[in-house]
């Protein structure tokens, strides 16, 4: 049974850098699927941040490319979100997702992240 | 990047009935649609991939349909369970795109 358990800081600084990893268990990171992020803002609905595919290649929202940043580590079985330069915006619930191909995702718990001095 | 546009945002009905959900992607897809279903407080879950196809496990009064820019998903008997947003997602072209989201209430 694939799990995905999101973990990193709860509270960032603005202007500071937002990391995040994603633990895999249940399952193998090296096979042939798509590793993504997407954040929720509190009452709001759901941003696609970005991914990976198990081919190395990355995607990004064209709103975010320019801060993000998406690593894939197969030792450690979990992959990663770095987002530079944060503003209160980006306070949000950010998810951890698998994708199978031709599929869609299947979601981890999901962390709060709180963007504030 | 494709927009997709759900309507109604919020959606009241009553138990047993049949709820239709509309999205629209600003281009075709090619039918690589995916419904989620996320009830208060919790992950999104997925429900319906490639426009109809169940995700294993869910309930058979999901269904989904469409074509090209146009998709539908249906509830065939509300029950109070179903309370929740719903989100479609585009995954034909990067970058990855959702649906704003419709509230169903009862």
């Amino acid at each position: 049974q694939l799990q995905l358990q999101e973990s990193g800081p709860g509270l960032v600084k603005p202007s500071e850098t937002l990391s995040l990893t994603c633990t895999v268990s249940g399952g193998s990171i090296s096979t042939h699927y798509h590793w993504g992020w997407i954040r929720q803002p509190p009452g709001k609905g759901l941003e696609w941040i970005g991914g990976i595919h198990y081919s190395g290649n990355t995607y990004f929202s064209s709103s975010l490319k320019s801060r993000v940043t998406i690593s894939v580590d197969t030792s450690r079985s979990h992959f990663s979100l770095r987002l530079t330069s944060v503003t209160a915006a980006d306070t949000a619930v950010y998810y951890c997702a698998r994708r199978r191909n031709g599929s869609g995702y299947d979601w981890g718990q999901g962390t709060l992240v709180t963007v504030s001095s | 990047d494709i927009q997709m546009t759900q309507s109604p945002s919020t959606l009241s009905a009553s138990v047993g009935d049949r709820v239709t959900v509309t999205c629209r992607a600003s281009q075709s897809i090619n039918n690589w649609l995916a419904w989620y279903q996320q009830k208060p407080g919790k992950a999104p879950k997925l429900l319906i991939y490639e426009t109809s196809t169940l995700e294993s496990g869910v309930p058979s009064k999901f269904s989904g349909s469409g074509s090209g820019t146009e998709f539908t998903l249906t509830i065939s008997s509300l029950q109070p369970d179903d309370l929740a947003t719903y989100y479609c997602q585009q995954y034909n072209t990067y970058p990855l795109t959702f649906g704003g989201g419709t509230k169903v209430e009862i």
